[in-house]
Protein backbone atom coordinates (compact mmCIF):
# COMPACT_ATOMS: atom_id res chain seq x y z
CA UNK A 1 0.00 0.00 0.00
CA UNK A 2 1.06 3.26 -1.03
CA UNK A 3 1.93 5.67 1.76
CA UNK A 4 3.03 9.35 1.19
CA UNK A 5 4.49 11.36 4.13
CA UNK A 6 5.18 15.43 4.33
CA UNK A 7 8.03 16.45 6.59
CA UNK A 8 7.47 18.97 8.38
CA UNK A 9 3.99 19.36 8.91
CA UNK A 10 4.49 22.75 10.36
CA UNK A 11 6.90 25.45 9.12
CA UNK A 12 7.06 29.04 10.11
CA UNK A 13 10.10 31.40 8.66
CA UNK A 14 10.79 34.86 7.93
CA UNK A 15 10.88 36.38 4.54
CA UNK A 16 13.99 35.68 2.05
CA UNK A 17 14.99 32.32 3.42
CA UNK A 18 15.40 29.31 1.27
CA UNK A 19 13.07 26.59 2.26
CA UNK A 20 12.93 22.54 1.36
CA UNK A 21 9.82 20.82 1.84
CA UNK A 22 9.85 16.91 1.57
CA UNK A 23 7.96 14.15 0.44
CA UNK A 24 8.38 10.77 0.90
CA UNK A 25 6.58 7.25 -0.86
CA UNK A 26 6.79 4.09 -0.46
CA UNK A 27 6.08 2.83 -3.59
CA UNK A 28 8.53 3.71 -6.10
CA UNK A 29 6.34 2.43 -9.12
CA UNK A 30 4.92 6.04 -9.32
CA UNK A 31 3.74 7.73 -12.47
CA UNK A 32 3.66 10.95 -12.13
CA UNK A 33 4.38 13.47 -8.34
CA UNK A 34 2.10 16.53 -8.21
CA UNK A 35 2.63 19.43 -5.86
CA UNK A 36 0.07 22.39 -4.76
CA UNK A 37 -0.76 24.84 -2.48
CA UNK A 38 -4.12 25.49 -0.67
CA UNK A 39 -5.27 28.65 0.99
CA UNK A 40 -7.45 28.36 4.06
CA UNK A 41 -10.56 27.45 2.58
CA UNK A 42 -9.78 27.21 -1.32
CA UNK A 43 -9.31 24.61 -3.62
CA UNK A 44 -5.74 23.09 -5.00
CA UNK A 45 -3.89 24.79 -7.30
CA UNK A 46 -1.25 22.89 -8.99
CA UNK A 47 2.17 23.94 -8.41
CA UNK A 48 4.37 21.40 -10.42
CA UNK A 49 3.89 18.34 -12.23
CA UNK A 50 6.99 15.60 -12.33
CA UNK A 51 6.57 12.66 -14.73
CA UNK A 52 8.13 9.53 -13.43
CA UNK A 53 11.21 9.54 -16.31
CA UNK A 54 12.02 13.07 -15.12
CA UNK A 55 14.58 14.45 -12.15
CA UNK A 56 13.24 17.88 -11.37
CA UNK A 57 10.87 20.60 -12.37
CA UNK A 58 11.07 24.30 -12.66
CA UNK A 59 8.27 27.16 -12.18
CA UNK A 60 9.50 30.65 -11.22
CA UNK A 61 10.87 30.13 -7.83
CA UNK A 62 10.02 27.00 -7.66
CA UNK A 63 11.96 23.54 -7.68
CA UNK A 64 10.69 20.19 -7.20
CA UNK A 65 12.95 17.23 -7.90
CA UNK A 66 12.25 13.59 -8.11
CA UNK A 67 14.15 10.41 -6.26
CA UNK A 68 12.32 7.10 -7.58
CA UNK A 69 15.35 5.41 -5.65
CA UNK A 70 15.21 6.90 -2.65
CA UNK A 71 11.26 6.99 -2.61
CA UNK A 72 11.74 11.13 -1.85
CA UNK A 73 10.47 14.48 -3.47
CA UNK A 74 11.53 17.66 -2.60
CA UNK A 75 9.83 21.25 -2.82
CA UNK A 76 12.47 24.22 -2.82
CA UNK A 77 11.06 27.52 -2.47
CA UNK A 78 13.67 30.78 -2.98
CA UNK A 79 13.07 33.60 -1.51
CA UNK A 80 10.53 32.93 0.51
CA UNK A 81 7.72 35.58 0.57
CA UNK A 82 4.99 36.19 3.08
CA UNK A 83 2.45 35.39 -0.34
CA UNK A 84 3.66 31.58 -0.03
CA UNK A 85 2.21 30.89 3.46
CA UNK A 86 -0.29 28.40 2.75
CA UNK A 87 -0.07 24.64 3.02
CA UNK A 88 1.66 22.45 0.13
CA UNK A 89 0.78 19.03 -0.39
CA UNK A 90 2.81 16.47 -2.23
CA UNK A 91 0.25 14.04 -4.81
CA UNK A 92 1.36 10.77 -5.93
CA UNK A 93 -0.53 9.66 -8.98
CA UNK A 94 0.92 5.88 -9.29
CA UNK A 95 -0.73 4.80 -12.51
CA UNK A 96 -4.05 3.55 -11.49
CA UNK A 97 -6.80 5.54 -9.96
CA UNK A 98 -7.44 3.56 -6.95
CA UNK A 99 -3.94 4.54 -5.90
CA UNK A 100 -4.54 8.53 -5.35
CA UNK A 101 -2.52 9.61 -2.73
CA UNK A 102 -2.06 12.91 -0.79
CA UNK A 103 0.52 13.42 2.08
CA UNK A 104 -1.05 15.29 4.79
CA UNK A 105 0.68 18.62 3.68
CA UNK A 106 3.13 20.85 5.13
CA UNK A 107 1.36 24.50 6.59
CA UNK A 108 4.38 26.99 5.66
CA UNK A 109 3.56 30.67 7.70
CA UNK A 110 5.84 33.01 5.99
CA UNK A 111 6.41 36.14 8.08
CA UNK A 112 7.74 39.53 6.92
CA UNK B 1 -3.42 25.35 -17.43
CA UNK B 2 -6.94 24.24 -17.12
CA UNK B 3 -9.87 25.47 -15.23
CA UNK B 4 -12.35 23.95 -12.77
CA UNK B 5 -15.18 25.24 -11.34
CA UNK B 6 -18.03 24.46 -8.48
CA UNK B 7 -21.02 25.42 -7.90
CA UNK B 8 -21.79 26.54 -5.37
CA UNK B 9 -18.76 27.81 -3.34
CA UNK B 10 -21.03 27.38 -0.44
CA UNK B 11 -24.33 25.75 0.58
CA UNK B 12 -26.39 25.41 4.35
CA UNK B 13 -28.93 23.14 4.48
CA UNK B 14 -31.27 21.52 7.10
CA UNK B 15 -30.54 18.07 8.08
CA UNK B 16 -32.48 15.25 5.91
CA UNK B 17 -32.59 17.55 2.69
CA UNK B 18 -30.28 16.24 -0.81
CA UNK B 19 -27.98 18.68 -2.05
CA UNK B 20 -26.42 18.87 -5.58
CA UNK B 21 -22.77 20.08 -5.98
CA UNK B 22 -21.46 20.46 -9.89
CA UNK B 23 -17.92 20.63 -11.22
CA UNK B 24 -17.08 21.95 -14.59
CA UNK B 25 -13.80 21.95 -16.58
CA UNK B 26 -14.07 24.99 -18.49
CA UNK B 27 -11.67 25.44 -20.83
CA UNK B 28 -11.44 21.30 -21.14
CA UNK B 29 -12.48 18.10 -21.70
CA UNK B 30 -12.25 15.49 -18.42
CA UNK B 31 -12.09 12.12 -19.42
CA UNK B 32 -12.04 11.23 -15.29
CA UNK B 33 -13.38 13.44 -12.58
CA UNK B 34 -12.57 13.08 -8.97
CA UNK B 35 -14.48 14.17 -5.70
CA UNK B 36 -12.85 14.41 -2.83
CA UNK B 37 -14.01 15.79 1.07
CA UNK B 38 -11.61 17.64 3.56
CA UNK B 39 -12.20 18.02 7.09
CA UNK B 40 -10.69 20.89 8.99
CA UNK B 41 -6.51 20.81 9.29
CA UNK B 42 -6.92 16.98 7.18
CA UNK B 43 -5.54 16.47 3.91
CA UNK B 44 -8.29 15.12 0.96
CA UNK B 45 -9.45 12.14 0.76
CA UNK B 46 -10.66 10.60 -2.25
CA UNK B 47 -14.41 9.64 -1.67
CA UNK B 48 -15.08 7.95 -5.91
CA UNK B 49 -13.83 8.17 -9.25
CA UNK B 50 -15.99 8.96 -12.16
CA UNK B 51 -15.45 8.43 -15.38
CA UNK B 52 -17.97 9.96 -18.69
CA UNK B 53 -20.47 8.11 -19.51
CA UNK B 54 -20.02 5.17 -16.70
CA UNK B 55 -20.71 4.22 -13.48
CA UNK B 56 -18.74 5.89 -10.51
CA UNK B 57 -15.98 3.68 -8.77
CA UNK B 58 -16.34 4.36 -5.06
CA UNK B 59 -13.53 4.43 -2.18
CA UNK B 60 -14.06 2.06 0.99
CA UNK B 61 -16.44 3.40 3.44
CA UNK B 62 -17.98 5.92 1.12
CA UNK B 63 -21.98 5.20 1.03
CA UNK B 64 -22.33 4.99 -2.59
CA UNK B 65 -26.35 5.45 -1.96
CA UNK B 66 -25.24 8.57 -0.31
CA UNK B 67 -23.25 10.35 -2.41
CA UNK B 68 -25.16 10.27 -5.81
CA UNK B 69 -21.97 11.03 -8.87
CA UNK B 70 -23.43 11.62 -12.82
CA UNK B 71 -20.77 12.33 -14.63
CA UNK B 72 -23.14 12.75 -17.57
CA UNK B 73 -20.56 14.93 -20.06
CA UNK B 74 -16.51 15.10 -20.58
CA UNK B 75 -17.16 18.65 -18.50
CA UNK B 76 -19.65 17.97 -15.99
CA UNK B 77 -19.88 15.72 -12.75
CA UNK B 78 -21.94 16.48 -10.10
CA UNK B 79 -22.01 14.88 -6.50
CA UNK B 80 -25.49 14.79 -4.45
CA UNK B 81 -25.61 14.56 -0.98
CA UNK B 82 -28.90 12.64 0.12
CA UNK B 83 -30.54 12.97 3.34
CA UNK B 84 -27.81 14.71 4.50
CA UNK B 85 -26.80 14.93 8.59
CA UNK B 86 -24.61 17.36 10.51
CA UNK B 87 -21.62 14.77 10.13
CA UNK B 88 -21.93 15.36 6.19
CA UNK B 89 -20.50 18.72 7.01
CA UNK B 90 -17.47 19.17 4.65
CA UNK B 91 -15.64 20.81 2.59
CA UNK B 92 -16.34 19.18 -1.10
CA UNK B 93 -13.34 19.44 -3.75
CA UNK B 94 -13.45 18.03 -7.70
CA UNK B 95 -10.76 17.27 -9.38
CA UNK B 96 -10.36 16.57 -14.04
CA UNK B 97 -7.52 15.39 -15.34
CA UNK B 98 -7.28 16.63 -18.83
CA UNK B 99 -6.99 14.34 -21.97
CA UNK B 100 -3.33 13.92 -22.72
CA UNK B 101 -2.09 16.03 -19.79
CA UNK B 102 -0.19 13.06 -18.56
CA UNK B 103 -2.44 12.43 -15.63
CA UNK B 104 -1.83 16.55 -14.13
CA UNK B 105 -4.92 17.21 -11.81
CA UNK B 106 -6.65 20.68 -11.98
CA UNK B 107 -8.73 21.12 -9.05
CA UNK B 108 -12.13 23.42 -8.20
CA UNK B 109 -12.39 25.68 -5.48
CA UNK B 110 -14.42 23.46 -3.45
CA UNK B 111 -17.98 23.49 -2.17
CA UNK B 112 -18.09 24.68 2.03
CA UNK B 113 -21.12 22.44 2.83
CA UNK B 114 -23.07 23.01 6.41
CA UNK B 115 -25.74 20.95 7.55
CA UNK B 116 -27.84 22.00 10.06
Amino acid sequence: KQEVTQIPAALSVPEGENLVLNCSFTDSAIYNLQWFRQDPGKGLTSLLLIQSSQREQTSGRLNASLDKSSGRSTLYIAASQPGDSATYLCHDFSGGYNKLIFGAGTRLAVHP
Amino acid sequence: GAVVSQHPSWVICKSGTSVKIECRSLDFQATTMFWYRQFPKQSLMLMATSNEGSKATYEQGVEKDKFLINHASLTLSTLTVTSAHPEDSSFYICSGIKRDSRGEQFFGPGTRLTVL
